[in-house]
């Protein structure tokens, strides 16, 4: 079935520091690619999304990539903030499998002033 | 406008016992989803409904889950002589279609003592 795996966290950076998360699916159709990221004590938020590949989806500074040849949808962002301190989580949409979205484990991300 | 609700914000049970968790999508949205998150985990997948009818269930778990959603809007996850292990968040999103971008409300944490 659909799998969404992500790094490890939690991963401690400091400020203006550049994040990369790992993000690599598996998927029989043609799934749409998320980031959703959850602040403490809130929901979680649709942080970007692509529907297809090679498309970028960007927000707030973070930018993924859809590559289809490597299966990989990487969140990054240039110069982290203390705010940006949350759980991101990788997650999948695939059409031909219901409507249903997967998610990978999430992954903490502490940025220290 | 308001944004997905759920009730309550917590539950504490004891194992053997009925518990209903309710949710209040964004008005006018036709699709309803319930996912469970477990410490440290992902949400998992549950139900999805399409207006009234229960589009997808296969990510329910047992029969001991059932959810309904009578008039299109509001719908109530029910769980049947609880377990320990049934502890978790329990997350209800909504959208205006299927493959539109879910909304998530903030969730019931179930704790089954």
């Amino acid at each position: 079935g659909d799998s969404v795996t992500q790094m490890e966290g939690p991963v401690t950076l400091s400020e203006e520091a550049f994040l990369t998360i790992n993000c690599t699916y598996t998927a029989t159709g043609y799934p749409s690619l998320f980031w959703y990221v959850q602040y403490p004590g809130e929901g979680l938020q649709l942080l970007l999304k692509a529907t297809k590949a090679d498309d970028k989806g960007s927000n707030k500074g973070f930018e993924a990539t859809y590559r289809k040849e490597t299966t990989s949808f990487h969140l990054e962002k240039g110069s982290v903030q203390v705010s940006d301190s949350a759980v991101y989580f990788c997650a999948l949409s695939d059409l031909t499998g219901g409507f249903k979205t997967i998610f990978g484990a999430g992954t903490r991300l502490f940025v220290k002033a | 406008g308001a944004g997905v609700s759920q009730t309550p914000s917590n539950k504490v049970t004891e194992k053997g016992k009925y518990v209903e968790l309710r949710c209040d999508p964004i008005s006018g949205h036709t699709a309803l989803y319930w996912y469970r998150q477990s410490l440290g985990q992902g949400p998992e997948f549950l139900i999805y409904f399409q207006g009234t009818g229960a589009a997808d269930d296969s990510g329910l778990p047992n029969d001991r889950f059932f959810a309904v959603r009578p008039e299109g809007s509001v719908s109530t996850l029910k769980i049947q002589r609880t377990e320990r292990g049934d502890s978790a968040v329990y997350l209800c999103a909504s959208s205006k279609g299927g493959s539109e971008t879910q909304y998530f409300g903030p969730g019931t944490r179930l704790l089954v003592l």
